[in-house]
């Protein structure tokens, strides 16, 4: 258990639709970052978030998008979505912004869009 | 960061040891070589990272070429637990950015 907690675990919805998925950091850590898995692109880093502020964004669709709230959990809003959305999202956590040694992942939401 | 390249598949018996290399001839001063595993759709696991020093924990070993352009990750004893996927990232640790970029990794089958 690395102490990254995501929220839901599996969620299916439909072409079109919004979903929001939840990330809750190890405690203390200030930095979150989402990365999403899909079987054609792999492993792909879609933003990161320290302490609140935006410090990063990778290959991140204008229709995601993302947020760290002041207790330092994170949310990733996908809206329009499309077959090709459907993906395993994770989101990990670390300590501080940069420099550190390691990311902690969370266990990822499994995102079914039909 | 700079480009690794990794076999795309290895097996080994339990309890030998596992040598997974990458290599890594692009990689500058200031990068370190980490690997993390991913066992079947769980979230990334860190293994171990370094520079150009060999390092070793309670997980695996790391041997760092002397002109680091490549690396051999070591699992002493695998065991059927340690079927995963390897990744082998090359990381600069200064700059705002701390992201992680993933290849397709190795895939490690461990045999009984």
């Amino acid at each position: 258990d690395s102490g990254v907690t995501q929220t839901p675990k599996h969620l299916i919805t439909a072409t079109g639709q919004r979903v929001t998925l939840r990330c809750s950091p190890r405690s203390g850590d200030l930095s979150v970052y989402w990365y999403q898995q899909s079987l054609d692109q792999g492993l792909q880093f879609l933003i990161h978030y320290y302490n609140g502020e935006e410090r990063a964004k990778g290959n991140i669709l204008e229709r995601f998008s993302a947020q760290q709230f002041p207790d330092l959990h994170s949310e990733l809003n996908l809206s329009s979505l499309e077959l090709g959305d459907s993906a395993l999202y994770f989101c990990a956590s670390s300590p501080r912004g940069q420099g550190y040694n390691e990311q902690f992942f969370g266990p990822g939401t499994r995102l079914t869009v039909l | 960061d700079a480009k690794t390249t990794q076999p795309t598949s290895m097996d080994c018996a339990e309890g030998r040891a596992a040598n997974l290399p990458c290599n890594h001839s692009t990689i500058s001063g200031n990068e370190y070589v980490y690997w993390y595993r991913q066992i079947h759709s769980q979230g990334p696991q860190y293994i171990i990272h370094g520079l150009k020093n060999n390092e070793t924990n309670e997980m695996a070993s790391l041997i760092i070429t002397e002109d680091r352009k490549s690396s051999t990750l070591i699992l002493p004893h695998a065991t059927l637990r340690d079927t995963a996927v390897y990744y082998c990232i090359v990381r600069s640790l200064t700059g705002a950015n701390s992201k992680l970029t993933f290849g397709k990794g190795i895939t490690l089958s461990v045999r009984p």
